[in-house]
């Protein structure tokens, strides 16, 4: 019930390409959804959030898409760069504040 | 964003001995902490949640003996890790989230720990 599956498990992208990782919940009372991404030895960064009453969210290259009846949310990045390289973790919350369910993470790399 | 600190950045301590790691928000009041720690490639697992002025809540098999943490003030919050052994050595992060950070959770740098 508290799970949140992430896939792909790893994803190499061409520059300018779009990259996009998908996720998974089961448990319908989550309410908050956020994307992070984390380069190696450094802390996660939020990168977008999104809450259910929304079906989507850009925030300059990046998007969430959000399908509450399949229970799924994605992060597409567009116009993906090499600096774009890192881990991302999707995530999930009974509320905004709480605590956190993480993904399994996806390693993105952005070929030049 | 708001910002959240971690002290050190890394350390090393030998088999048996203690080590303590600090996690500050610097621009907003943090009335909730969580830490997490994470293992090489793998996710974050959260450990423990603090609330200002409140015993932490301990994730499942997570030994509260072992992981002291302590929220005394709404910037500040420390985890020990006591008579640390190889098997604890991982990377510790932080997270805070309060009104003033929107109630959106950020992390800390991250503490290295390595025991030898």
């Amino acid at each position: 019930q508290q799970q949140v599956k992430q896939s792909p498990q790893s994803l190499i992208v061409q520059k300018g390409g779009i990259s996009i990782i998908n996720c998974a919940y089961e448990n319908t009372a989550f309410d908050y959804f956020p994307w992070y991404q984390q380069f190696p030895g450094k802390g996660p960064a939020l990168l977008i959030a999104i809450r259910p009453d929304v079906s989507e969210k850009k925030e300059g290259r990046f998007t969430i898409s959000f399908n509450k009846s399949a229970k799924q949310f994605s992060l597409h990045i567009m116009d993906s760069q090499p600096g774009d390289s890192a881990t991302y973790f999707c995530a999930a919350s009974l509320k905004w504040g709480s605590r956190l369910t993480f993904g399994e993470g996806t390693q993105l790399t952005v070929n030049p | 964003g708001a910002v959240v600190s971690q002290h050190p950045s890394r350390v090393i301590c030998k088999s048996g001995t203690s080590v303590k790691i600090e996690c500050r928000s610097l621009d907003f009041q943090a009335t909730t902490m969580f830490w997490y720690r994470q293992f090489p490639k793998q996710s974050l697992m959260l450990m423990a949640t603090s609330n200002e002025g409140s015993k932490a809540t301990y994730e499942q098999g997570v030994e509260k003996d072992k992981f002291l943490i302590n929220h005394a003030s709404l910037t500040l919050s420390t985890l020990t890790v006591t008579s640390a052994h190889p098997e604890d050595s991982s990377f510790y992060i932080c997270s805070a989230t309060g009104q003033g950070a929107n109630y959106e959770q950020y992390f800390g740098p991250g503490t290295r720990l390595t025991v030898t």
